[in-house]
């Protein structure tokens, strides 16, 4: 199995910060790298996927980068709604395993 | 608007079968992929597995495989996650998800959750 390393686990910002996370696989996975924001309670919701394209209706402040085993995710300026817990998972070969989670946090 | 219901949480005591339900609705079922994925209270997320309701096509994580069956029925759009045996092991939130027509598409579209507790 592909094994997908998130970090931080956890990162304290303030409103209006510029936010990084990191997630490095164990193999190459290309680009097929997605990335969601999960609220406590509720399910997650899809922010990036092939690594750097923008879902539909997720704000411009979040964005994807890397290729092949490093991948970022970064929030341009956090705002209060971003304070939630993030995950990446590779779509490379199966299993399609998830990152342990990034929280961020005040 | 593309949706995706799940059936209500579940009390079971170990040992016991379970089948629980993802109806979707607002688009082609036929043609998309749907998978689960595990949550325990408090972790991160697993990938468990998935479906293509087309054909009944069904992928596992092995670390899944045997202990759990992925099924859907097109005919009613509703996509499953059955166990023959729980465990307490099994306690957790199952969420479904909708993949794209392609394997490596993304999961854009989440049910709300189904909160299982098995009691040992």
């Amino acid at each position: 199995d592909i094994q997908m390393t998130q970090s931080p686990s956890t990162l304290s910002a303030s409103v209006g910060d510029r936010v990084t996370i990191t997630c490095r696989a164990s193999q190459n996975v290309r680009s097929w790298l997605a990335w969601y924001q999960q609220k406590p309670g509720k399910a997650p919701k899809l922010l990036i996927y092939k690594a750097s394209t923008l879902q539909s209706g997720v704000p411009s402040r979040f964005s994807g980068s890397g290729s092949g085993t490093e991948f970022t995710l970064t929030i341009s300026s956090l705002q209060p709604d971003d304070f939630a817990t993030y995950y990446c998972q590779h779509f490379n070969s199966y299993p399609w395993t998830f990152g342990q989670g990034t929280k961020v946090e005040i | 608007e593309v949706l995706l219901v799940q059936s209500g949480a579940e009390v079971r005591e170990s040992g016991e079968s379970l089948k629980i339900s993802c109806k979707a609705s607002g688009y082609d079922f036929t043609t998309y992929w749907i998978g689960w994925v595990r949550q325990v209270p408090g972790k991160g997320l697993e990938w468990m597995g998935i479906v293509y309701p087309g054909d009944s096509d069904t992928r596992y994580n092995p670390s899944f495989q045997g202990q759990v069956t992925i099924s859907a029925d097109k005919s009613i759009t509703t996509a499953y996650l059955q166990w023959n045996s729980l465990r307490a092991s099994d306690t957790a939130i199952y969420f479904c998800a909708r993949n794209g027509p392609i394997l490596a598409d993304p999961l854009d579209v989440w049910g709300q959750g189904t909160m299982v507790i098995v009691s040992s």
